[in-house]
């Protein structure tokens, strides 16, 4: 079993939609959460950071932890064409860690 | 404020050749973690650089091998190239010490590593 699993797609959506993406994973010793962006053949972007369980907006952006069910979300409003990505959610032991992603979720916004 | 900088953006290797790719870390930063990505996968991480030693390490054989100079910048050298070896090579650079969100990782673009 993976520590971090993701759904990978393709999820298509309408623009102005709002898109959830959703991790889950087996390790109970991860403290820090992350999503980050990735467009096509770049580097990833980090989006949300989150330390235990709870919600943290930015923007359109909203990242949420419960850590009870073992389960990461991030939801996107007002979805634009060019939140269109492949999203990868991420778990760490501590701040220093590495970074334990998902397999990405691919994200298409049709305008 | 340049970001993470990594070179060459494309490479082409044979079987069994070696290959060095180079990173240098966001200003500021003294980290940095090296992760492959295949295709359609999330990042694996490598190995972790900091103060010129390698800090963690993940489930990659010995051919891959890490240095970090004393600016912070760092390169990773994978001899014996196998088909399997391509893939997406991406630098992370971050800040020790700090706790928190202060040592978020912060990628470069990637090398493109393709072995044939």
């Amino acid at each position: 079993q993976k520590e971090v699993e993701q759904d990978p797609g393709p999820l298509s959506v309408p623009e102005g939609a709002i898109v959830s993406l959703n991790c889950t994973y087996s390790n109970s010793a991860f403290q820090y959460f992350m999503w980050y962006r990735q467009y096509s053949r770049k580097g990833p972007e980090l989006l949300m950071y989150t330390y235990s369980s709870g919600n943290k907006e930015d923007g359109r952006f909203t990242a949420q932890v419960d850590k009870s069910s073992k389960y990461i979300s991030l939801f996107i409003r007002d979805s634009q064409p060019s939140d269109s990505a492949t999203y990868l959610c991420g778990g760490l032991y501590s701040s220093a860690s590495k970074i334990i992603f998902g397999s990405g979720t691919r994200l298409s916004i049709r305008p | 404020d340049a970001g993470v900088t990594q070179s060459p953006t494309h490479l082409i290797k044979t079987r069994g050749q070696q290959v060095t790719l180079r990173c240098s870390p966001k200003s500021g930063h003294d980290t940095v973690s090296w992760y492959q990505q295949a295709l359609g996968q999330g990042p694996q991480f490598i190995f972790q650089y900091y103060e010129e030693e390698e800090r963690q390490r993940g489930n990659f054989p010995d051919r891959f091998s890490g240095h970090q100079f004393p600016n912070y910048s760092s390169e990773l050298n994978v001899n014996a190239l196998l088909l399997g070896d391509s893939a997406l090579y991406l630098c992370a650079s971050s800040l020790s010490g700090s706790g928190g969100p202060q040592e978020t990782q912060y990628f470069g673009p990637g090398t493109r590593l393709l072995v044939l």
